[in-house]
């Protein structure tokens, strides 16, 4: 069974860097087409994709956040971490990640994380 | 970019009929569509990808068409469980970056 899981803080200030941090189950990040994605989603408002990662280490980001954006993955502990620099209340949201297989959109997902900036 | 434009935001209707949702594309994406339903409080659910392939265990009932820059998703007959919000997203392959439209809500007439 494919699982995916979010986790970070639920309040972040503003200019901080949140840090998200996915956990899956289920697949492996080393097999070959295997991709994973953040997306995130401000209350009320529509989807917005930020980053993906795939096997191969590739990362694609966002045009509008990719100076702000950093994706990695740990194989290993079947783990993909977003990060974003110099948050602002706008970027209050829910994140959520998903994985992207066999075709290329998002299959599977995780029940997003909440997070607030606020001062 | 390519942006995604929706309509209607929303539609009214009624168990047993017929859904139509339109989601239009800036300019061509071949058929790199996919549709969401996303329903309160929950993560979103892949029906559609690739403009016309129903994702695993999505219902007969969910059929989508189109390509290059206009697209549909078709509820045949919907059930009670279908009223939620659907959205579009494309892609491209090279680099990979998705879009999403803004959103069609379904709801109960």
């Amino acid at each position: 069974q494919v699982t995916l899981r979010e986790s970070g803080p639920a309040l972040v200030k503003p200019t901080q860097t949140l840090t998200l941090t996915c956990t899956f189950s289920g697949f492996s990040l080393s097999t070959s087409g295997m991709c994973v994605s953040w997306v995130r989603q401000p209350p009320g408002k529509a989807l917005e994709w930020l980053a993906l990662i795939d096997w191969d280490d590739d990362k694609y980001y966002s045009t509008s956040l990719k100076t702000r954006l950093t994706i990695s993955k740990d194989t290993s502990k079947n783990q993909v971490v977003l990060t974003m620099t110099n948050m602002d209340p706008v970027d209050t949201a829910t994140y959520y990640c998903a994985r992207n297989f066999p075709v290329l959109d998002m299959d599977v997902w995780g029940k997003g994380t909440t997070v607030t900036v606020s001062s | 970019e390519i942006v995604l434009t929706q309509s209607p935001a929303t539609l009214s209707l009624s168990p047993g009929e017929r859904a139509t949702l339109s989601c239009r594309a800036s300019q061509s994406v071949s058929s790199y569509l996919a549709w969401y339903q996303q329903k309160p409080g929950q993560a979103p659910r892949l029906l559609i990808y690739d403009a016309s392939n129903r994702a695993t265990g999505i219902p007969a009932r969910f059929s989508g068409s189109g390509s290059g820059t206009d697209f549909t998703l078709t509820i045949s007959s919907l059930e009670p469980e279908d009223f939620a919000v659907y959205y579009c997203q494309q892609r491209s392959n090279w680099p990979k970056m998705y879009t999403f439209g803004q959103g069609t809500k379904l709801e109960i007439k």
